[in-house]
Parts: C-alpha cells; sequence; structure tokens
C-alpha cells in the first residue's frame, strides 16, 4: 500500500513551452501534497504544500506563478513549470500524505530537462 | 522553527559490520521523526517512523532506530550492512500535528557499504 505515481518519469522540453507532472496517490487519500525540487547530491527543496480543494502555499523565493500547483482531487496532483528555461532543469519530487499518516509517501520523481 | 542536522556527509561500512547514521534535530513540541532512503534517481522510501512510545523503532530492511529525548537525537542504525544498503539516506522532523505541518529533511548522508 501507500504507492505514489509520478508521470512523466523524465522530460525534455525546449525553453519557453510549459511542462505538467501529475502526481497521483494510488491507494490512499492525499489530504496533502508537497512538491520538492531535488539538485544533484542535495537535500530536497520544499516549494508547494497543497491541500485538496485549497490553494497551494508556496515556500518564500519559490515563484507561484511560474510553478502552478493544483490539487484537485484526493488522488492527483499537478505541477505546471510554465515558461520553462534551462536553470528549471531539476528533479522534482511529489510526495503525500492522509489524515491516516504520520509518514509522507514519495513519487519517482520527474527528471526535466529544458534546452 | 524545525531543524534537521545531519552531521555527516558520508558513512562508509564495510559489509557485515554494523553502521550507523547520525541525526540530530530542533523542534518545539513533541517531535515526529522519520528516516527515509533514496536510491540514484529516484524518489525517496520511507523506512522508519518514531511517533510516541518505545524510544527504539524497528523499520523496514533490517534498519531501526532510536529516539533520545536528552540527546534530541534519532540515529538510525544496523547491526550488519549490505552493499543494497549503499543509498543517500534523509532524515526529517516535524512537530506532532497528524493532519498539518510540513517535515523539514536533513542534508542527507551518503552511506557506502563495501564488500
Amino acid at each position: 500500500g501507500a504507492v505514489v505515481s509520478q508521470h512523466p518519469s523524465w522530460v525534455i522540453c525546449k525553453s519557453g513551452t510549459s511542462v505538467k507532472i501529475e502526481c497521483r496517490s494510488l491507494d490512499f487519500q492525499a489530504t496533502t501534497m508537497f512538491w520538492y525540487r531535488q539538485f544533484p547530491k542535495q537535500s530536497l527543496m520544499l516549494m508547494a504544500t497543497s491541500n485538496e480543494g485549497s490553494k497551494a502555499t508556496y515556500e518564500q523565493g519559490v515563484e507561484k506563478d511560474k510553478f502552478l500547483i493544483n490539487h484537485a482531487s484526493l488522488t492527483l496532483s499537478t505541477l505546471t513549470v510554465t515558461s520553462a528555461h534551462p536553470e528549471d532543469s531539476s528533479f522534482y519530487i511529489c510526495s503525500a500524505r492522509d489524515r491516516d499518516r504520520y509518514e509522507q509517501y514519495f513519487g519517482p520523481g520527474t527528471r526535466l530537462t529544458v534546452t | 522553527a524545525q531543524s534537521v542536522a545531519q552531521p555527516e556527509d558520508q558513512v562508509n561500512v564495510a559489509e557485515g559490520n554494523p553502521l550507523t547514521v547520525k541525526c540530530t534535530y530542533s523542534v518545539s513540541g513533541n517531535p515526529y521523526l522519520f528516516w527515509y532512503v533514496q536510491y540514484p534517481n529516484r524518489g525517496l522510501q520511507f523506512l522508519l517512523k518514531y511517533i510516541t512510545g518505545d524510544n527504539l523503532v524497528k523499520g523496514s530492511y533490517g534498519f531501526e532506530a532510536e529516539f533520545n529525548k536528552s540527546q534530541t537525537s534519532f540515529h538510525l542504525k544496523k547491526p550488519s550492512a549490505l552493499v543494497s544498503d549503499s543509498a543517500l539516506y534523509f532524515c526529517a522532523v516535524r512537530v506532532a500535528t497528524l493532519n498539518a505541518g510540513k517535515s523539514t529533511f536533513g542534508d542527507g548522508t551518503t552511506l557506502t557499504v563495501k564488500p
């Protein structure tokens, strides 16, 4: 149990285009979802926290208009990187937690490369 | 504010020897403590958690951790290391609130187990 999927696993896009990443909890209801960014050999940087049906809460320094997060249902959250630039290239990881769990469960990550 | 420190960037052990990955924390209130493991180009996998009760908690793959309130530590241990344990390990903490609150992650410790 407690599986989180993420799609796509990797994506290459051209500078200026937008990319959508999906995060799904497969066997539980994710009342809270988190989006992280991770640089090579570094820790997770929390970008935003979203609760189902509410607007996402962004961390300081994260541009909400650039990283659009939608938590439309208890099993799906999406992160859209708008007008992507090469500096947005990174490993993006989603995580989910429900009201009955203390721990978070993580998706497998999405490797984004912007050329 | 809450914080986590993993004082060692790298831990090297020989296969069959015991391993310890250190973690100390700072939080206002009762902590929830977690260990996660990350393999290359993958998301994080949950290993174990301390919520309340026995200070020694056992988790996946033979790992265990001991909660020490006086030393504000939650070190990860395994009696006999395997080469397959080689990975990046993250300690995390958050305040004891089930339905809210975000976790703070340490910077990670790379464990290398040599044959």
